[in-house]
Protein backbone atom coordinates (compact mmCIF):
# COMPACT_ATOMS: atom_id res chain seq x y z
CA UNK A 1 0.00 0.00 0.00
CA UNK A 2 1.17 3.45 -0.50
CA UNK A 3 1.67 5.55 2.41
CA UNK A 4 0.64 9.39 2.46
CA UNK A 5 1.98 11.06 5.26
CA UNK A 6 0.77 15.23 5.61
CA UNK A 7 3.21 17.94 7.56
CA UNK A 8 2.31 19.64 9.36
CA UNK A 9 -0.01 17.90 11.69
CA UNK A 10 -1.74 21.43 12.14
CA UNK A 11 -1.00 25.18 11.71
CA UNK A 12 -1.89 28.60 12.75
CA UNK A 13 -1.88 31.38 9.97
CA UNK A 14 -2.98 34.70 10.54
CA UNK A 15 -5.46 35.84 7.99
CA UNK A 16 -4.61 36.76 4.86
CA UNK A 17 -1.00 34.75 4.69
CA UNK A 18 0.16 32.30 3.48
CA UNK A 19 -0.79 28.32 4.38
CA UNK A 20 1.46 25.63 3.18
CA UNK A 21 0.64 22.23 3.61
CA UNK A 22 2.84 19.34 2.37
CA UNK A 23 2.36 15.65 1.15
CA UNK A 24 4.96 12.58 0.77
CA UNK A 25 4.14 9.63 -0.60
CA UNK A 26 6.26 6.66 0.02
CA UNK A 27 6.12 5.91 -3.47
CA UNK A 28 5.67 8.10 -6.86
CA UNK A 29 2.17 8.23 -7.73
CA UNK A 30 3.21 9.63 -11.25
CA UNK A 31 1.50 7.26 -14.02
CA UNK A 32 4.50 7.67 -17.02
CA UNK A 33 2.23 7.21 -19.80
CA UNK A 34 0.20 10.09 -19.24
CA UNK A 35 2.20 12.27 -17.02
CA UNK A 36 -0.47 12.71 -14.85
CA UNK A 37 0.24 12.71 -10.74
CA UNK A 38 -2.51 10.78 -9.12
CA UNK A 39 -2.65 12.73 -6.24
CA UNK A 40 -5.60 15.06 -5.25
CA UNK A 41 -6.53 17.92 -2.39
CA UNK A 42 -9.75 17.28 -0.07
CA UNK A 43 -10.97 20.27 2.31
CA UNK A 44 -13.10 18.92 5.74
CA UNK A 45 -14.73 21.54 7.69
CA UNK A 46 -16.50 20.34 11.12
CA UNK A 47 -19.93 18.34 10.59
CA UNK A 48 -19.06 17.98 6.63
CA UNK A 49 -18.08 15.39 4.15
CA UNK A 50 -14.79 16.05 2.11
CA UNK A 51 -14.77 18.08 -0.48
CA UNK A 52 -12.73 18.01 -3.87
CA UNK A 53 -10.12 21.29 -3.99
CA UNK A 54 -7.60 19.60 -6.56
CA UNK A 55 -6.97 16.44 -8.65
CA UNK A 56 -3.84 15.85 -10.81
CA UNK A 57 -2.33 17.49 -8.17
CA UNK A 58 -2.75 20.70 -9.50
CA UNK A 59 -5.77 21.19 -11.37
CA UNK A 60 -8.02 23.28 -8.83
CA UNK A 61 -11.96 21.76 -9.25
CA UNK A 62 -14.45 23.72 -10.62
CA UNK A 63 -15.66 26.67 -8.35
CA UNK A 64 -12.62 26.36 -5.40
CA UNK A 65 -11.28 29.36 -5.19
CA UNK A 66 -8.09 30.42 -7.18
CA UNK A 67 -6.08 31.31 -3.70
CA UNK A 68 -5.98 27.43 -3.12
CA UNK A 69 -3.21 25.93 -5.49
CA UNK A 70 -1.54 22.30 -5.81
CA UNK A 71 1.85 21.87 -7.00
CA UNK A 72 4.71 18.91 -6.96
CA UNK A 73 5.13 15.86 -8.50
CA UNK A 74 6.61 12.35 -8.04
CA UNK A 75 6.84 11.40 -4.12
CA UNK A 76 6.41 15.24 -3.09
CA UNK A 77 3.23 17.74 -3.88
CA UNK A 78 2.46 20.98 -1.83
CA UNK A 79 -1.28 22.76 -1.36
CA UNK A 80 -1.22 26.41 -1.01
CA UNK A 81 -3.43 28.91 0.54
CA UNK A 82 -1.87 32.10 -0.85
CA UNK A 83 -4.22 34.35 1.18
CA UNK A 84 -6.21 32.86 4.37
CA UNK A 85 -9.77 33.34 4.94
CA UNK A 86 -12.07 32.59 7.95
CA UNK A 87 -13.92 30.28 5.66
CA UNK A 88 -10.52 28.25 5.04
CA UNK A 89 -10.32 26.36 9.10
CA UNK A 90 -10.62 22.79 8.21
CA UNK A 91 -8.69 19.73 7.87
CA UNK A 92 -6.91 19.47 4.88
CA UNK A 93 -6.18 15.61 3.53
CA UNK A 94 -4.18 14.62 0.42
CA UNK A 95 -4.93 11.64 -1.21
CA UNK A 96 -3.29 9.58 -4.15
CA UNK A 97 -5.61 7.40 -6.34
CA UNK A 98 -2.86 5.54 -8.55
CA UNK A 99 -3.04 2.09 -7.27
CA UNK A 100 -5.54 0.33 -4.92
CA UNK A 101 -6.18 0.69 -2.02
CA UNK A 102 -6.62 4.44 -2.89
CA UNK A 103 -4.40 5.94 0.98
CA UNK A 104 -5.55 9.49 2.22
CA UNK A 105 -3.17 11.33 4.61
CA UNK A 106 -3.42 11.81 8.18
CA UNK A 107 -4.57 15.20 7.79
CA UNK A 108 -3.31 18.57 9.04
CA UNK A 109 -5.60 21.10 10.61
CA UNK A 110 -5.87 24.34 9.56
CA UNK A 111 -6.65 27.30 11.89
CA UNK A 112 -6.75 31.53 12.50
CA UNK A 113 -3.41 32.71 14.66
CA UNK B 1 -27.22 18.43 -8.59
CA UNK B 2 -25.39 15.05 -7.85
CA UNK B 3 -26.20 14.20 -4.33
CA UNK B 4 -25.79 11.33 -2.13
CA UNK B 5 -27.62 10.32 0.86
CA UNK B 6 -26.96 7.12 2.84
CA UNK B 7 -28.89 5.79 5.69
CA UNK B 8 -28.75 2.46 7.97
CA UNK B 9 -26.35 3.84 10.81
CA UNK B 10 -27.13 3.20 14.34
CA UNK B 11 -25.27 1.27 17.27
CA UNK B 12 -24.97 -2.49 17.36
CA UNK B 13 -22.85 -4.87 19.34
CA UNK B 14 -20.09 -6.51 18.65
CA UNK B 15 -20.58 -9.66 16.01
CA UNK B 16 -23.79 -8.06 14.98
CA UNK B 17 -24.61 -6.72 11.57
CA UNK B 18 -25.95 -3.88 9.43
CA UNK B 19 -26.43 -2.77 6.02
CA UNK B 20 -25.67 0.43 4.68
CA UNK B 21 -27.93 2.17 1.77
CA UNK B 22 -27.17 4.79 -0.37
CA UNK B 23 -29.73 6.71 -2.24
CA UNK B 24 -27.93 8.08 -5.75
CA UNK B 25 -29.47 11.21 -7.86
CA UNK B 26 -28.56 13.56 -10.19
CA UNK B 27 -25.77 11.62 -12.00
CA UNK B 28 -25.85 8.87 -14.61
CA UNK B 29 -25.06 6.42 -11.75
CA UNK B 30 -24.88 3.17 -14.20
CA UNK B 31 -21.91 4.88 -15.67
CA UNK B 32 -19.74 4.93 -12.39
CA UNK B 33 -18.07 3.13 -9.72
CA UNK B 34 -18.94 3.79 -6.46
CA UNK B 35 -16.84 3.43 -3.17
CA UNK B 36 -17.58 3.36 0.56
CA UNK B 37 -15.20 5.38 2.76
CA UNK B 38 -15.26 5.57 6.22
CA UNK B 39 -13.89 8.04 9.11
CA UNK B 40 -13.63 7.21 12.65
CA UNK B 41 -14.69 9.90 15.18
CA UNK B 42 -11.80 12.10 15.06
CA UNK B 43 -9.50 10.51 12.80
CA UNK B 44 -8.80 10.02 9.50
CA UNK B 45 -10.12 8.92 6.35
CA UNK B 46 -10.15 5.37 5.45
CA UNK B 47 -10.91 3.57 2.30
CA UNK B 48 -13.07 0.28 2.77
CA UNK B 49 -14.82 -0.91 -0.56
CA UNK B 50 -15.83 -0.14 -4.08
CA UNK B 51 -17.59 -2.02 -7.03
CA UNK B 52 -17.51 -1.33 -10.92
CA UNK B 53 -20.30 0.12 -12.98
CA UNK B 54 -21.80 -3.38 -13.60
CA UNK B 55 -21.20 -4.81 -10.15
CA UNK B 56 -18.74 -7.36 -12.02
CA UNK B 57 -16.16 -6.02 -9.81
CA UNK B 58 -15.62 -5.77 -6.14
CA UNK B 59 -12.41 -4.63 -3.88
CA UNK B 60 -12.39 -4.37 -0.24
CA UNK B 61 -9.64 -2.91 2.43
CA UNK B 62 -7.56 -5.81 3.78
CA UNK B 63 -9.13 -5.72 7.04
CA UNK B 64 -13.17 -6.23 5.71
CA UNK B 65 -12.54 -8.64 3.99
CA UNK B 66 -14.77 -12.10 4.11
CA UNK B 67 -17.23 -9.72 6.40
CA UNK B 68 -18.25 -6.40 4.80
CA UNK B 69 -19.82 -7.19 0.83
CA UNK B 70 -21.07 -4.19 -1.53
CA UNK B 71 -23.48 -4.10 -4.02
CA UNK B 72 -25.89 -1.98 -6.14
CA UNK B 73 -28.96 -1.49 -8.10
CA UNK B 74 -28.76 0.13 -10.68
CA UNK B 75 -32.80 0.20 -11.09
CA UNK B 76 -32.85 2.02 -7.68
CA UNK B 77 -30.29 4.35 -8.24
CA UNK B 78 -28.37 2.50 -5.31
CA UNK B 79 -25.31 1.49 -2.98
CA UNK B 80 -25.20 -0.58 -0.53
CA UNK B 81 -22.71 -1.92 1.99
CA UNK B 82 -23.63 -4.92 4.20
CA UNK B 83 -21.78 -5.07 7.04
CA UNK B 84 -21.04 -8.24 9.24
CA UNK B 85 -18.85 -9.87 12.32
CA UNK B 86 -18.83 -6.07 13.20
CA UNK B 87 -15.97 -4.99 15.65
CA UNK B 88 -15.48 -1.78 17.74
CA UNK B 89 -12.93 -0.66 15.41
CA UNK B 90 -15.74 -0.38 12.63
CA UNK B 91 -17.31 2.30 14.63
CA UNK B 92 -16.92 5.47 12.12
CA UNK B 93 -18.82 7.47 9.92
CA UNK B 94 -19.76 5.69 6.33
CA UNK B 95 -19.58 7.98 3.60
CA UNK B 96 -20.72 6.94 -0.05
CA UNK B 97 -18.75 7.97 -2.95
CA UNK B 98 -18.66 8.24 -6.17
CA UNK B 99 -15.46 7.75 -7.96
CA UNK B 100 -14.35 9.65 -10.88
CA UNK B 101 -10.63 9.42 -12.72
CA UNK B 102 -9.88 5.94 -11.40
CA UNK B 103 -10.02 6.15 -7.92
CA UNK B 104 -10.57 10.21 -6.90
CA UNK B 105 -13.75 10.87 -4.37
CA UNK B 106 -16.22 13.06 -5.46
CA UNK B 107 -18.85 14.07 -4.34
CA UNK B 108 -19.21 12.30 -0.49
CA UNK B 109 -22.21 11.90 0.83
CA UNK B 110 -23.19 13.61 4.27
CA UNK B 111 -22.16 9.95 5.67
CA UNK B 112 -23.68 7.91 8.81
CA UNK B 113 -22.16 7.08 11.96
CA UNK B 114 -22.21 3.26 12.35
CA UNK B 115 -20.98 2.44 16.02
CA UNK B 116 -20.35 -0.98 17.37
CA UNK B 117 -20.02 -1.33 21.42
CA UNK B 118 -21.33 -3.28 23.95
Amino acid sequence: DIVMTQSPDSLAVSLGERATINCKSSQSVLYLSNNKNYLGWFQQKPGQPPKLLIYWASTRESGVPDRFSGSGSGTDFTLTISSLQAEDVAVYYCQQYYSTPPTFGQGTKVEIK
Amino acid sequence: EVQLVESGGGLVQPGGSLRLSCAASGFTFTTYWMSWVRQAPGKGLEWVAKIKEDGSEKYYLDSVKGRFTISRDDAKNSLYLQMNGLRVEDTAVYYCARIRQQLLFDPWGQGTLVTVSS
